[in-house]
């Protein structure tokens, strides 16, 4: 079975400062990848996925990620962080099908 | 993108009671799914809806306290039976999206549910 690991439950961050969420992963097969947001009171968005190719994805709102088969990572990144950036942000997988693991999340607090 | 309403958005229960969420999907989906979202924690897969079938539950999840049901391809309800305060959580409905057995799924708002 596949698990997620999110290895930073909280970050706080200045607005305008970079902002990188990191995310390991452990599988024995090959995996698809996620990372949702969500934002207050919200359900969750798909920010981004990587299935295939490419190994640096880009999102919604500037987000990118970068998986690394060797690492078993996929660290998700903004140069810039907005105040609206704060939100839960949820690393997930999936090995060929319906079922998505996730990690335990990591709040962003942008602040002024 | 699909877009998933579902009802209530919240609700405070007491003790005891069940609760019935409902969820509608404005095209039609094989499968539906619901998660749990306990407060602090991640996501748990409570079960998958499929129309036409009993839904097939997760480990840890029973049809007793988890009844759902899948009359058609666009709706699905989900009901919390006997709620203790462990309940309390948000519920959400999902589908799949983009390319299909990937994983990638689009959520509702979810359901935030208080049991007193």
């Amino acid at each position: 079975a596949q698990s997620v690991t999110q290895l930073d439950s909280q970050v706080p961050v200045f607005e305008e400062a970079p902002v990188e969420l990191r995310c390991n992963y452990s599988s024995s097969v090959s995996v698809y990848l996620f990372w949702y947001v969500q934002y207050p009171n919200q359900g969750l968005q798909l920010l981004l996925k990587y299935l295939s190719g490419s190994t640096l994805v880009k999102g919604i709102n500037g987000f990118e990620a970068e998986f690394n088969k060797s690492q078993t990572s996929f660290h998700l990144r903004k140069p810039s962080v907005h105040i609206s950036d704060t939100a839960e942000y949820f690393c997930a997988v999936s090995v060929n099908d319906y079922k998505l693991s996730f990690g335990a999340g990591t709040t962003v607090t942008v602040r002024a | 993108s699909a877009v998933i309403s579902q009802k209530p958005s919240r609700d405070i229960c007491q003790r005891g009671t069940s609760l019935t969420i409902q969820c509608q999907v404005d095209s039609q989906v094989t499968m539906m799914f619901w998660y749990r979202q306990q407060p602090g924690q991640s996501l748990t897969l409570i079960a998958t809806a499929n129309q036409g079938s009993e839904a097939t539950y997760e480990s840890g999840f029973v049809i007793d306290k988890f009844p759902i049901s899948r009359p058609n391809l666009t709706f699905s309800t989900l009901t919390v039976s006997n709620m203790s305060p462990e309940d309390s959580s948000i519920y959400l409905c999902s589908v799949e999206g983009g390319q299909p057995s990937t994983g990638e799924l689009f959520f509702g708002e979810g359901s935030r549910l208080t049991v007193l």
